[in-house]
């Protein structure tokens, strides 16, 4: 029930762009997507919920397509601060975001 | 206005003893979670409490236990430390219990010898 997360790991040059991937085997109704400094708390990014919608704070964005049970994260003119690991969670009901399940991560580091 | 705050940061204990975490929301939240978050792992959900009732629970065994106080505070208590029980714990608040953004404290570094 883990939701997997694509790529593990990724290495960008300041301005590269990558995707993250979060797939579910249980239907969803909201992926959550946070990132993680190292030695710090995960933050939070933003919220798709069911419906397909697509979201974007700045260079990121998300969409969460409902049929594939899946939520994709862009990054785009990566920044050196974007580097750190990006974690889905997933709820399968609005009763469950209490309780989202994680996915392992997804380590990211940006060099100059 | 202060973030999530947890106490204390990093703490060394050995197997058999137990632990007090302590984590206060950010003012106005009346909901706390308790997450247990292992390296190179994404975090474990461990409780919800909402005010002061337990709203959640992960698939903790009966070791783990926590507690929210009227000020929302909470503690999350640890019996019978195992070398397993090492880990991150997280605490994060929401204004609701069914407000969907949740603000993290830096943590509580347990480590079992």
């Amino acid at each position: 029930q883990q939701p997997v997360q694509s790529p593990q790991a990724v290495i960008l040059r300041e301005g590269e762009d990558a995707v993250i991937n979060c797939s579910s085997s249980k239907a969803l109704y909201s992926v959550h997507w946070y990132r993680q400094k190292h030695g710090e708390a995960p933050v939070f990014l933003m919220i798709l919920l069911k419906g397909g919608e697509q979201k974007g704070h700045d260079k990121i964005s998300a969409s969460f397509n409902e049929k594939k049970q899946q939520s994709s994260l862009y990054l785009t003119a990566s920044q050196l601060s974007y580097s750190g690991t990006y974690f889905c969670g997933t709820a399968s009901n609005a009763g469950n975001n209490r309780k989202l399940i994680w996915g392992l991560g997804t380590s990211l580091a940006v060099n100059p | 206005d202060a973030g999530v705050t947890q106490s204390p940061t990093h703490l060394i204990k050995t197997r058999g003893q137990h632990v007090t975490l302590r984590c206060s929301p950010i003012s106005g939240h009346k909901s706390v979670s308790w997450y247990q978050q292992v390296l190179g792992q994404g975090p474990q959900f461990i409780f919800q409490y909402y005010e002061k009732e337990e709203r959640g629970r992960g698939n903790f065994p009966d070791r783990f236990s926590a507690r929210q106080f009227p000020n929302y505070s909470s503690e999350l208590n640890v019996n019978a430390l195992l070398l397993g029980d090492s880990a991150l714990y997280l605490c994060a608040s929401r204004a609701s219990s069914g407000a969907n953004v949740l603000t993290f404290g830096a943590g509580s570094r347990l480590t079992v010898l």
